[in-house]
């Protein structure tokens, strides 16, 4: 159980175009879902929580025009990345929180954005 | 944003031996987690702690939550090559709303 997946796993795209990360939890509803990116050899840091039917909160320097979140049923989750630049290009991971029990969190497979 | 601070950064074993690693943190957290990232993967999760001085195992994983809460361990016994990977430790403060905070990583590498 516990099943979290990502799509797509891997995207190319051209600079200026936009991006949409799908996040779903396949075995459990999620109210809550987290988007993280993680740079080389990094650890991970917060993006954003999304919530269910309510805006995102965006970690402190997370542009939110940017990185738009849309969290419209209990199993999806997106984010898009308006604009892309190849600063952007990053491995982004998305986790979705069980909503009884202890409140774990399980993540996503990742998807690999390369923008050029 | 904030980190946890984890030691080693990085360790070379071979394989059947018997693996430590620590997370350290000036904040107190109510839970830890143990999380293990494959190349090009997402975190798996290993070993959830909820109270302090809980022991918890999972197969040849052991993990303890520290008295102070202000840290955590995390143990393999003989290791073998697919324990490869980093290992990333995860601290949630109080309130079922908290976010987690993640460790800053500890790579493991196991030779034959």
């Amino acid at each position: 159980g516990a099943v979290v997946s990502q799509h797509p796993s891997w995207v190319i795209c051209k600079s200026g175009t936009s991006v949409k990360i799908e996040c779903r939890s396949l075995d459990f509803q999620a109210t809550t879902m987290f988007w993280y990116r993680q740079f080389p050899k990094q650890s991970l840091m917060l993006m954003a929580t999304s919530n269910e039917g309510s805006k995102a909160t965006y970690e402190q320097g997370v542009e939110k025009d940017k990185f738009l979140i849309n969290h419209a049923s209990l199993t999806l989750s997106t984010l898009t990345v308006t604009s892309a630049h190849p600063e952007d290009s990053s491995f982004y991971i998305c986790s979705a929180r069980l909503t009884s029990a202890n409140y774990e969190q399980y993540f996503g497979p990742g998807t690999r954005l390369t923008v050029t | 944003g904030q980190q946890l601070n984890q030691s080693p950064q990085s360790m070379f074993i071979q394989e059947g031996e018997d693996v430590s690693m620590n997370c350290t943190s000036s904040s107190i957290f109510n839970t830890w987690l143990w999380y293990k990232q494959d190349p090009g993967e997402g975190p798996v999760l290993l070993i959830a702690l909820y109270k302090a001085g809980e022991l918890t195992s999972n197969g040849r994983l052991t993990a303890q939550f520290g008295i102070t809460r202000k840290d955590s361990f995390l143990n393999i016994s003989a290791s073998i090559p697919s324990d490869v990977g980093i290992y990333f430790c995860a601290g949630r403060g109080i309130g079922t709303a908290s976010k987690l905070t993640f460790g800053t990583g500890t790579r493991l590498q196991v030779t034959l």
